[in-house]
């Protein structure tokens, strides 16, 4: 079974500070890398996405870094907000599939005020 | 504009007991899907389909039917309620046209089986 693994399970950033949040996978097979937020109650929404021939995609405060050679890719959020507090998931989508995304097991930020 | 509608948002069973989770899309959406999420264990995916009356298996699928008479609505039957299918549950669709297509999400089905 391919896997995403995501870590850490649960993180506390203060205000201001910069919130890490790293996947890594066992495939190579994958070609697209989305990440998708969730709050309490709601369903999860896309928050920014990147393609294994881009190295990095900053959109606003949010920053995907993606290194191909150690399979890994990780969400950066600059000058983190109360706001951002919720539950992140890393997700990779296998070659040819349009749908059927591989997702690690979600990290739950609290940004400290 | 809706987006993905499941119904209901909290349901509490007995071991046995039968019962339907309803989600409807009003985006025209090929593919549906739903998945469980469990604690520390992220989105699994339980059943989906690409189309009407088109629908497969995902990677938890026991225990649970589906069906996909129209495109918007893609019910998840659970037959016989387990403790083990408490969870939250969430239908999804997505489009096919173009290339990775963000998935939609519904705001879950809070389901506890006693």
């Amino acid at each position: 079974q391919q896997q995403v693994k995501q870590s850490p399970q649960s993180l506390i950033v203060q205000k201001g500070g910069i919130s890490i949040i790293n996947c890594a996978y066992e495939n190579t097979a994958f070609d697209y890398f989305p990440w998708y937020q969730q709050f309490p109650g709601k369903g999860p929404a896309l928050l920014i996405a990147i393609r294994p021939d881009v190295s990095e995609k900053k959109e606003g405060r949010f920053t995907i870094s993606f290194n191909k050679s150690a399979k890994q890719f990780s969400l950066h959020i600059m000058d983190s907000q109360p706001g951002d507090s919720a539950t992140y998931f890393c997700a990779a989508n296998p070659m040819g599939s349009n749908y059927q995304l591989i997702w690690g097991a979600g990290t739950k930020l609290i940004i400290k005020p | 504009n809706a987006g993905v509608t499941q119904t209901p948002k909290f349901q509490v069973l007995k071991t046995g007991q039968s019962m339907t989770l309803q989600c409807a899309q009003d985006m025209n959406h090929e593919y549906m899907s739903w998945y469980r999420q469990d604690p520390g264990m992220g989105l699994r995916l339980i059943h989906y389909s690409v189309g009407a009356g088109i629908t497969d298996q995902g990677e938890v699928p026991n225990g649970y039917n589906v069906s996909r008479s129209t495109t918007e609505d893609f019910p998840l039957r659970l037959l016989s309620a387990a403790p083990s299918q408490t969870s939250v549950y969430f239908c999804a669709s997505s489009s096919f046209t173009g290339s990775n297509q963000p998935q939609h999400f519904g705001d879950g089905t809070r389901l506890s089986i006693l």
